[in-house]
């Protein structure tokens, strides 16, 4: 089966400009996963989404990240506006309702 | 807070080796203990987990092992290849929450 597929794969910004990654799940996997790894760390989970209505958003920093999925498939995380700290590979995740998920190969993002 | 705690941070172990990386947890609602292997660019491929009614796990040369009144699990690699040189996360869940929680990763490096 095709994994979870992610774009782009790398992105510089400068500080304070907006950004959005683009995740698209297993094909019928009802549960995705947005997780941030900055670099030396564990993935941190930022919001997961059931379907398309959210589950857990509680560690994402509601001021400047924003995430949606519409439809139940395809998922969008935006940050407006980026901070320095916020440089780190944001990795998407998703299965089919238990924990065992399967990971994208993230986007790099660096904050300038 | 940091609700798994890994260590080693980093390992080098000659082929043929043993490896061992330990976890332990605080959270007793915990009952998911997956083990992860990122390599450098990819995102973490889930490797063996197991359920603390099991006290040990194999698949093939990697073992979990799990000591549910000391709160630590460990990932045993035998005969280390290497190709096993990765980065290693441990990680919990609790039931029907299914967000991970990570530890800090290994860096195993398997010397020829």
């Amino acid at each position: 089966e095709a994994g979870v597929a992610q774009s782009p794969r790398y992105k510089i910004i400068e500080k304070r400009q907006s950004v959005a990654f683009w995740c698209n799940p297993i094909s019928g996997h009802a549960t995705l996963y947005w997780y941030q790894q900055i670099l030396g760390q564990g993935p941190k989970l930022l919001i997961q989404f059931q379907n398309n209505g959210v589950v857990d958003d509680s560690q994402l920093p509601k001021d400047r990240f924003s995430a949606e999925r519409l439809k139940g498939v395809d998922s969008t995380l935006k940050i407006q506006p980026a901070k320095l700290e916020d440089s780190a590979v944001y990795l998407c995740a998703s299965s089919l309702g238990g924990p065992g998920y399967t990971f994208g190969s993230g986007t790099r993002l660096t904050v300038v | 807070q940091q609700q798994v705690k890994q260590s080693p941070q980093s390992l080098i172990v000659q082929k043929g080796g043993i490896s061992i990386i330990n976890c332990a947890y605080e959270n007793t609602a915990f009952d998911y203990f997956p083990w992860y292997q990122q390599f450098p660019g990819k995102g973490p491929a889930l490797l063996i987990a197991i359920r603390p009614d099991v006290s040990e796990k194999k698949e093939g040369r990697f073992t979990i092992s799990f000591n549910k009144s000391a709160k630590q699990f460990s990932l045993h690699i035998m005969d280390s290849q290497p190709g096993d040189s990765a980065t290693y996360f441990c990680a919990a869940s609790s039931m029907g929450a299914n967000n991970l929680f990570f530890g800090t990763g290994t860096r195993l490096t398997v010397i020829p």
